[in-house]
């Protein structure tokens, strides 16, 4: 277990649906990520926020949205949903990148029908 | 931005020989390089990571080396076993004190080991 818990584990929604990932991440860890993958294909970084605040964007679309809230969970915002958009989502948290590793939560798997 | 290129992207070998994995990253100012394990289905896991002041990082099996002139650091796993069959991602990102930016990753190597 490490730690980084990700609600809900498997999600099946229609076609322009909008939905919402949970990570809680680490006690103490600050930064929290998002990671797409789809099938056959590499973790493609969406958004990490530190400490409440956006710090690193990468290819996100503009229907996906996150937010961090003071108590450090994060939530990840599909909408408008294409059946593209199904893949497994993880959150990673850690306390900073200079003083350790990343550590993922289990995944979100959403499929989009 | 940073960008990461990992070969092979697939690689097969029997029980018992080694394995080598090779990724070059393109930003120089990247100092902190893991290597993550998935398994079918689950979540990335940490198997073993170098930073830029260390050249090479050995943990039993498996071993991490980084030369940074070239810009590329490489896995290796000896003795392989059935249970190291997973996908293997290696990673880049400059971990400044300030504590953001994006991990890149490379586009992943598929290891089997045939018993």
């Amino acid at each position: 277990d490490s730690g980084v818990t990700q609600t809900p584990k498997h999600l099946i929604t229609a076609t322009g649906q909008r939905v919402t990932l949970r990570c809680s991440p680490r006690s103490g860890d600050l930064s929290v990520y998002w990671y797409q993958q789809s099938l056959d294909q590499g973790l493609q970084f969406l958004i990490q926020y530190y400490n409440g605040e956006e710090r690193a964007k990468g290819n996100i679309l503009e229907r996906f949205s996150a937010q961090q809230f003071p108590d450090l969970h994060s939530e990840l915002n599909l909408s408008s949903l294409e059946l593209g958009d199904s893949a497994l989502y993880f959150c990673a948290s850690s306390v900073s990148w200079a003083q350790g590793e990343a550590f993922f939560g289990q995944g979100t798997r959403l499929t989009v029908v | 931005g940073e960008n990461v290129e990992q070969h092979p992207s697939t690689l097969s070998v029997q029980e018992g020989d080694s394995a080598v994995i090779k990724c070059t990253y393109s930003d120089s100012a990247s100092n902190y390089f893991p290597w993550y394990k998935q398994e079918l289905g689950k979540r990335p896991q940490l198997i073993i990571d170098i930073r830029s002041n260390v050249g090479e990082k050995k943990d039993q099996r498996i071993a991490v080396t980084l030369n940074k002139t070239a810009k590329h650091f490489s896995l290796h796993i000896t003795e392989t076993q059935p249970e190291d069959s997973a996908v293997y991602f290696c990673a880049a990102i400059n971990a400044g004190g300030t504590s953001y930016g994006k991990l890149t990753f490379g586009q992943g190597t598929i290891l089997t080991v045939h018993p």
